[in-house]
């Protein structure tokens, strides 16, 4: 049973506009969530993370939006650039917990 | 330094073989971990080590058997594998709390570069 829901496999955007990736959890004791992204033959890289106790987080490029109530957050991107293409993560873990919880990812493809 | 590194990045073993994957950081964090990660799935824990002392053992078969020499190196050797075993293997790290038992609420997960494994 997947704790962590991504239900778009892939996302495709055009240069410039934003990128919209979802998530939902089903785990009610999740309480920090992270976006991670994965390049091809890479090891995934930290892009941002949100605590239950907010419901935005903003650095630069990159928002992530929660709505616990739903157990679901977002990932934005604007303006989307071709080097955002890649798989993008979602996790979770309990707020003490070292159990990190990865969902299946999405692929995004920004179009020149 | 802010890297984790992995060794080898790939790796071809017959089943009977014995081999063991390296990791390395040098941030001075105190938990490190082993992810598997088959094609087109998520990275799934297997162990945690925090403070050098295993925390968390998801399970995985005793062909699989995790060392933690010192707060560094995290090692994972391999034993006896199956052709179902073949996978990205990833390591992480990250800051850990005070103590084995606790984790910083903005903990998060560094990550190495990971070894291809086959097993044949």
């Amino acid at each position: 049973d997947q704790q962590v829901k991504q239900n778009s496999p892939s996302l495709s955007v055009q240069e410039g506009r934003i990128s919209i990736l979802n998530c939902d959890y089903t785990n009610s004791m999740f309480d920090y969530f992270l976006w991670y992204k994965k390049y091809p033959a890479e090891g995934p890289t930290f892009l941002i993370s949100i605590s239950s106790i907010k419901d935005k987080n903003e650095d630069g490029r990159f928002t992530v939006f929660l709505n616990k109530s739903a157990k679901h957050l977002s990932l934005h991107i604007v303006p989307s650039q071709p080097g955002d293409s890649a798989v993008y993560f979602c996790a979770a873990r309990n707020l003490y917990g070292q159990n990190f919880v990865f969902g299946p990812g999405t692929r995004l493809s920004v179009l020149p | 330094d802010t890297e984790v590194t992995q060794t080898p990045k790939h790796l071809v073993m017959g089943m009977t073989n014995k081999k063991s994957l390296k990791c390395e950081q040098h941030m001075g964090h105190r938990a490190m971990y082993w992810y598997k990660q088959k094609a087109k799935k998520p990275p799934e824990l297997m162990f945690v080590y925090s403070y050098e002392k295993l925390s968390i053992n998801e399970s995985v078969p005793s062909r699989f058997s995790p060392e933690c020499p010192n707060s560094s190196l995290l090692n994972l050797h391999l034993h006896a594998l199956q052709p179902e075993d073949s996978a990205l293997y990833l390591c992480a790290s990250s800051p850990g709390g005070r103590d084995s038992r606790s984790v910083a609420t903005n903990e998060k997960l560094f990550f190495g570069s990971g070894t291809q494994l086959s097993v044949l």
